[in-house]
């Protein structure tokens, strides 16, 4: 099955600034989608773009998606210390069934 | 607001023993899903079901079983606990592809298992 891969897989910044993750993958896609995780907990979703789109905002987060490169980058501005987490890309395929396959991980820690 | 509710939140159990994961979801989703989660391995999906009593084997079904009688609930059944079976368990639901063109997944808390 097709697999996310998020790059680079820690990142640490200052309170304030931005964060950018990239994300590669396989094969075609229906949708991409960013998650979040604080540590222990749950993953909660954060934006999905479709492929047919190629730049989506919500709020902070700044989602672009090439599929002829078969990436993404998620980009979060004005980092603040409950940014800190672990950021998840997922990829949802073109037909069938409703699994995601995700990506292993971007590690972030905003610095207060 | 969705939830996805996780029995357990911390679960210790010895080699050997018969495990109960249970999930509930109170959105009417039509699909629930089981992964676990272990250090630098990400998620990885253990079983998924798209109806009740219909069930998919996902990427690591080896040494679990699953059970859905009713649509709100998913259970996951470890049939003989081992010590490699010690890890994060996630459960996740999301509507079916034809009630929504969104695969959005909502997870629950997760439990921690540990076999000793």
């Amino acid at each position: 099955s097709q697999q996310g891969e998020e790059d680079p897989q820690a990142l640490s910044i200052q309170e304030g600034e931005n964060a950018t993750m990239n994300c590669s993958y396989k094969t075609s896609i229906n949708n991409l989608q960013w998650y979040r995780q604080n540590s222990g907990r749950g993953l909660v979703h954060l934006i999905l773009i479709r492929s047919n789109e190629r730049e989506k905002h919500s709020g902070r987060l700044r989602v672009t998606l090439d599929t002829s490169k078969k990436s993404s980058s998620l980009l979060i501005t004005a980092s603040r210390a409950a940014d800190t987490a672990s950021y998840f890309c997922a990829t949802g395929p073109p037909y069938g069934n409703n699994r995601l396959a995700f990506g292993k991980g971007n590690q972030v820690v905003v610095i207060p | 607001d969705v939830k996805v509710t996780q029995s357990s939140r911390y679960l210790v159990k010895r080699t050997g023993e018969k495990v109960f994961l249970e999930c509930v979801q109170d959105m009417d989703h039509e699909n629930m899903f089981w992964y676990r989660q272990d250090p630098g391995l990400g998620l990885r999906l253990i079983y998924f079901s798209y109806d009740v009593k219909m069930k998919e084997k996902g990427d690591i079904p080896e040494g679990y079983s699953v059970s859905r009688e009713k649509k709100e609930r998913f259970s996951l059944i470890l049939e003989s606990a081992s010590t490699n079976q010690t890890s994060m368990y996630l459960c996740a639901s999301s509507f079916a592809l034809g009630k929504s063109t969104k695969n959005i997944q909502y997870f629950g808390a997760g439990t921690r298992l540990s076999v000793l």
